[in-house]
């Protein structure tokens, strides 16, 4: 069956600019994550969502970062006014429930100019 | 909170050779433990995760980790390297939140080079 997917899978913007970064995570999975890899501060949790709710936030960064997940599907990770230090990849992993293994997609690489 | 701590950010064996991957871990509770294995311009593969079953743990591509309490260790061991191992290895916990979900916590990894 069909993985984890993110698109876009890379994306240059420029810095004040929104983005948009999508998951699509294994059918069936409930539980799904957003994770940031970056060279300061290695791979980091952002998010959690059970279904459609999301009830740890804690990773998130600051009030420019935030996320949705509709249908207790796909998810897309926003975030607003970019800086340079958002650049970094986003992997985004699911789990057929909280617990279980967490299966990763390959990540979109910004590069926030 | 959990950590874990990966020693070494490069390491180098040569083809055929054995790879040990080094990790320790840092928990209040009994941890759930993990290896990912992450390839050039791709996510994160599961190499093997131990759950509190039997302390030596046999994952893909001929991986073992073996779970030593007493030394709060948890290392990724190979016995002979194969070009193809070239990558970079992720050491993770998993923690249950305040909010009942697992989390996992990384190392900062280790780059692993197969020298022909």
């Amino acid at each position: 069956g069909a993985g984890v997917s993110q698109s876009p899978s890379n994306k240059v913007t420029e810095k004040g600019k929104d983005v948009e970064l999508r998951c699509d995570p294994i059918s069936g999975h409930t539980a799904l994550y957003w994770y940031r890899q970056s060279l300061g501060q290695g791979l980091e949790f952002l998010i959690y969502f059970q279904g459609n709710s999301a009830p740890d936030k804690s990773g998130l960064p600051s009030d420019r970062f935030s996320a949705e997940r509709t249908g207790g599907s796909v998810s897309t990770l926003t975030i607003q006014r970019t800086q340079q230090e958002d650049s970094a990849v986003y992997l985004c992993a699911s789990s057929l429930e909280t617990g279980e293994t967490q299966y990763f997609g390959p990540g979109t690489r910004l590069l926030v100019l | 909170a959990q950590s874990v701590t990966q020693l070494g950010s490069h390491v180098s064996v040569s083809e055929g050779a054995l790879v040990l991957l080094r990790c320790n871990y840092s928990s209040s509770v009994p941890p759930y433990l993990f290896w990912y294995v992450q390839y050039p311009n791709q996510g994160l593969q599961l190499l093997l995760k131990y759950t509190s079953a039997a302390t030596l743990v046999k994952g893909i591509n001929g991986f073992e980790a073996e779970f030593k309490k007493s030394e709060t260790s948890f290392h990724l061991t190979k016995p002979s390297a194969h070009m193809s191992d070239a990558a970079e290895y992720f050491c993770a916990v998993s923690e249950t939140t305040n909010f009942g979900n697992e989390k996992l916590t990384f190392g900062t990894g280790t780059r692993l080079t197969i020298i022909p």
